[in-house]
C-alpha cells in the first residue's frame, strides 16, 4: 500500500472549514484513500473514503485531484469536538491491514 | 448493537505476567484486527485475523498471540509481559471485500502497563 505524507499539525477557527492535506504520489490505480480519525486516545473513527472522485458524507468531504496524488479532507463547518489526531491512508488489497502514520494534528479553537 | 467491546479498560501487569486480552464484536465481520499504539505514534498492527480458523501476523507480532476459535471473538494473549509492552491496545473489525477492503470499526481500546 503506497505511503502518505501530512502536515503533523493545523488549526483551525471554529465554525470555519478545515481543510486537510494529503499527498500520496505512489498510489495505485486500485488503491482508495480513507481517513480516519482519533479523538483523545479513543478508538480511530472512521470519516470518508474514495477512489478517484469526490465524496461527500454526512461528517466531510474529500477532495481528490485528478492524477490521485494527493487529497484534501474537508470539515465544512469545524467544532471544538472536531480537535483530534487524522489519519490518511492509503488502502489496497492488503485485507484490513491498515497502515496509520504520524497523522495530522487539528486543533479547532473558539 | 454493541459494535467492538474490549476488555479489559485498564490492566497493570508485573515482568513475566500473562495475560489475555478480550475483544468481541457483534457485527458477523469476517475481518478482525489487534493494534498497539505507543505514545504519540500511530497504531501498529501486530495480528490479524480474515476468519473463523485463520489469523496471521501483522508489523509487530513478536511477545504475543491469537486466536480465532469464532466470528465473534479474537483475544490477545500476551505470554510474559514485558515493559517494552506498555502500550494501548485496540480491537478492530470489518467485513472483508476484495480490492478496496471496508471500513474498520475500532473498540475503546485496553490500556496496559507493564512494570
Amino acid at each position: 500500500d503506497a505511503k502518505t505524507t501530512q502536515p503533523p499539525s493545523m488549526d483551525c477557527a471554529e465554525g470555519r472549514a478545515a481543510n486537510l492535506p494529503c499527498n500520496h504520489s505512489t498510489i495505485s490505480g486500485n488503491e482508495y484513500v480513507y481517513w480516519y480519525r482519533q479523538i483523545h486516545s479513543q478508538g480511530p473513527q472512521y470519516i470518508i473514503h474514495g477512489l478517484k472522485n469526490n465524496e461527500t458524507n454526512e461528517m466531510a468531504s474529500l477532495i481528490i485531484t485528478e492524477d490521485r496524488k494527493s487529497s484534501t479532507l474537508i470539515l465544512p463547518h469545524a467544532t471544538l469536538r472536531d480537535t483530534a489526531v487524522y489519519y490518511c491512508i492509503v488502502f489496497g488489497t492488503s485485507y484490513g491491514k491498515l497502515t496509520f502514520g504520524q497523522g495530522t494534528i487539528l486543533t479547532v479553537h473558539p | 448493537n454493541a459494535g467492538v467491546t474490549q476488555t479489559p479498560k485498564f490492566q497493570v501487569l508485573k515482568t513475566g505476567q500473562s495475560m489475555t486480552l478480550q475483544c468481541a464484536q457483534d457485527m458477523n465481520h469476517e475481518y478482525m484486527s489487534w493494534y498497539r499504539q505507543d505514545p504519540g505514534m500511530g497504531l501498529r498492527l501486530i495480528h490479524y485475523s480474515v476468519g473463523a480458523g485463520i489469523t496471521d501476523q501483522g508489523e509487530v507480532p513478536n511477545g504475543y498471540n491469537v486466536s480465532r476459535s469464532t466470528t465473534e471473538d479474537f483475544p490477545l494473549r500476551l505470554l510474559s509481559a514485558a515493559p517494552s509492552q506498555t502500550s494501548v491496545y485496540f480491537c478492530a473489525s470489518s467485513y472483508v471485500s476484495t480490492g478496496a477492503g471496508d471500513t474498520q470499526y475500532f473498540g475503546p481500546g485496553t490500556r496496559l502497563t507493564v512494570l
